[in-house]
């Protein structure tokens, strides 16, 4: 396994649009977290999930965003109508439930136009 | 809440100077502590954690220490180096959970 992967790694889209991000943890991981990182900021945390079950959402996530892990692997992050204050690169992190270091994909760099 | 406040950027060395990046944290409960580095180009990789108080980190001949008292966990490296050239985040994180960030502090090293 070469670590985290995410795909697109990068998206243009224009306002009002769906996009949809795609993460794929490390195998044996169970958590899988979804941060975003706007340009001269530190990643902000989105929500995450152990499994299949999302244990964690932020106030930052409006509900024109959602995330699913349907089967416990991949997690998918949906942002609805998007806007422009959505353009940012989001980042998906994995880890194992009882250790406390994640690992980070590439990102998805999202722009809204 | 939590917080993490990093100091200000960006740094510029010169090759094989002193290294200090300071970070301080504001955390309920007994936060585990990381520094995280994005060189250009790639994503976030973890380059050391301390996960309670006087625990020393290190990491490619980083250091930091996990200071209670002070709330702080300040980064260092004795004689840096071209490729040390990055994107620095303190971070911390309560109850095994998300990573609370600093803002980032951008690090130039020139031969």
């Amino acid at each position: 396994d070469t670590g985290v992967s995410q795909d697109p790694r990068h998206k243009i889209t224009k306002r009002g649009q769906n996009v949809t991000f795609r993460c794929d943890p490390i195998s044996e991981h169970n958590r899988l977290y979804w941060y975003r990182q706007t340009l001269g900021q530190g990643p902000e945390f989105l929500t995450y999930f152990q499994n299949e079950a999302q244990l964690e959402k932020s106030r930052l996530l409006s509900d024109r965003f959602s995330a699913e892990r349907p089967k416990g692997s991949f997690s998918t992050l949906e942002i609805q109508r998007t806007e422009q204050g959505d353009s940012a690169m989001y980042l998906c992190a994995s880890s194992l439930a009882l250790v406390n270091e994640q690992f980070f994909g590439p990102g998805t760099r999202l722009t809204v136009l | 809440g939590n917080s993490v406040t990093q100091m200000e950027g960006p740094v510029t060395l010169s090759e094989e100077a002193f290294l200090t990046i300071n970070c301080t944290y504001t955390a309920t409960g007994y936060p585990s502590l990381f520094w995280y580095v994005q060189y250009p180009g790639e994503g976030l990789q973890l380059l050391l954690k301390a996960t309670k108080a006087d625990d020393k980190g290190s990491n490619k001949g980083f250091e930091a220490t996990y200071r209670k008292e002070t709330t702080s966990f300040h980064l260092e490296k004795g004689s840096v180096q071209v490729s040390d050239s990055a994107v620095y985040f303190c971070a911390l994180s309560t109850a095994n959970s998300k990573l609370t960030f600093g803002k980032g502090i951008t690090l130039s090293v020139r031969p």
